[in-house]
């Protein structure tokens, strides 16, 4: 089955720096990549997703990089702000059958 | 769009009694729904999936007769831990995909259960 990866397990960043949190998968047929920010007590909340026949995708402060080849996307976060912090969890999926998470990132953002 | 609503938001209940916890997708048809557990500072744990009108097929490791999960309508689904015990207690998600939606699971907000 597959197996994703995500690094690093925790970052911290200043206000208006950027942050990258990078996973990589096994199943080179998965096909669909979103990724979640969860905060506490609360669930998952989709931020942004990108499918195998893109290469980058982009909303506001938020891209995704998805490198089919060596099997493994990334997701940036630009001009940091403290909302942002929360735990961030990226998946890989086949057509959305099952998604496979990764252990997430808990990103904070230091005023 | 694409709102998945849960309830209840956290329930605390006796060693040995029944809860039951619904999942509803407010503003599209749900054709499949996801039941997630997680712990703390832990990734999600799938439990189960379900599909409208059918049967739902549990992950391995789950007990299907503890954790009764029914998908009657294309707006909801329950899901029901029988003879609660502590080791149940957990934060329990569901999620929703709708066919217009494509592979997009839309998550609700969770449940927080404490079993005492």
């Amino acid at each position: 089955g597959e197996n994703v990866e995500q690094h690093p397990s925790t970052l911290s960043v200043q206000e208006g720096d950027s942050a990258v949190i990078k996973c990589t998968y096994s199943d080179s047929a998965s096909n669909y990549f979103p990724w979640y920010k969860q905060e506490l007590g609360k669930g998952p909340q989709l931020i942004i997703d990108i499918r195998s026949n893109v290469g980058e995708k982009k909303d506001q402060r938020i891209a995704v990089t998805l490198n089919k080849t060596a099997k493994h996307f990334s997701l940036h976060i630009t001009e940091t702000q403290p909302e942002d912090s929360a735990v961030y969890f990226c998946a890989a999926s086949l057509t959305g059958n099952q998604f496979y998470f990764g252990t997430g990132t808990s990103l904070t953002v230091i005023p | 769009g694409a709102v998945v609503s849960q309830h209840p938001s956290r329930v605390i209940c006796k060693s040995g009694t029944s809860v039951k916890i619904e999942c509803r997708s407010l503003d599209f048809q749900a054709t499949t729904m996801f039941w997630y557990r997680q712990f703390p500072k832990q990734s999600l744990m799938l439990m189960a999936t379900s599909n409208e009108g059918s049967k739902a097929t549990y992950e391995q490791g789950v007990e299907k007769d503890k954790f009764l999960i029914n998908h009657a309508s294309l707006t909801l689904s329950t899901l029901t831990v029988t003879s609660a015990h502590p080791e149940d207690s957990s934060f329990y998600i569901c999620s929703a995909r709708g066919a217009s939606l494509q592979e997009t699971q839309y998550f609700g907000p969770g449940t927080r259960l404490l079993v005492l």
